[in-house]
């Protein structure tokens, strides 16, 4: 596609409840990453996927947090027994290398845990 | 990677020139500074990036001091669709492939 395209736009959740969300990089992009960004502050780096490898998760907050890339293009994020901290706009980006220009993030999810 | 700072917020009128100033005191000889912007309810969106020479393309000019310790990103004649937070990131392109947010300059560019 011609962008970064992420689903669903917005998701409310019931507290302890898994949501899914879905992330489908430009086509050809290696890089893909996800983001955290909570209201008001700049996103903050969740994990890194190479291909279909997991190369960095790091940022993940928790391990209710998982993500996948199994066939090195369509990426979920799952998080398990959401809770009101995990409410917060999700953000997808790929890049075709880690080297030269940026990285093209879509529009998010927002996730809003009640 | 080293660590940026902007001023909160800035203002402007349309049609004028805007200069975001970040500084990167800290910035190593490999480090790159990289701009981007997010307009409300949008992902992050790359402007520009640069080394040490000033770059400019068709969105902005970038202006790294000779130290290189801090940079200016100018838009030239701000518009409205202008109005967005603006971060600056300074980036190693060889082995940190990730990008560190700040808190970003908040932009409005008035009518």
């Amino acid at each position: 596609g011609a962008g970064v395209s992420q689903s669903p736009r917005y998701k409310v959740a019931k507290r302890g409840q898994d949501v899914a969300l879905r992330c489908d990089p430009i086509s050809g992009h290696v890089s893909l990453f996800w983001y955290q960004q909570a209201l008001g502050q700049g996103p903050e780096f969740l994990t890194y996927f190479q291909n279909e490898a997991q190369l960095d998760k790091s940022g993940l907050p928790s391990d209710r947090f998982f993500a996948e890339r199994p066939e090195g293009s369509v990426s979920t994020l799952k998080i398990q027994r959401t809770q009101q901290e995990d409410s917060a706009v999700y953000l997808c980006a790929s890049s075709f290398s880690l080297t030269g220009g940026g990285y093209t993030f879509g529009s998010g999810t927002r996730l809003t845990v009640v | 990677d080293a660590k940026t700072t902007q001023p909160p917020s800035m203002d402007c009128a349309e049609g004028r020139a805007a200069n975001l100033p970040c500084n990167h005191s800290t910035i190593s000889g490999n480090e790159y500074v990289y701009w981007y912007r997010q307009i409300h309810s949008q992902g992050p969106q790359y402007i520009i990036h640069g080394l040490k020479n000033n770059e400019t393309n068709e969105m902005a000019s970038l202006i790294i001091t000779e130290d290189r310790k801090s940079s200016t990103l100018i838009l030239p004649h701000a518009t409205l669709r202008d109005t967005a937070v603006y971060y600056c990131i300074v980036r190693r392109m060889d082995s940190s492939y990730k990008l560190i947010f700040g808190s970003g300059t908040r932009l409005l560019v008035r009518p």
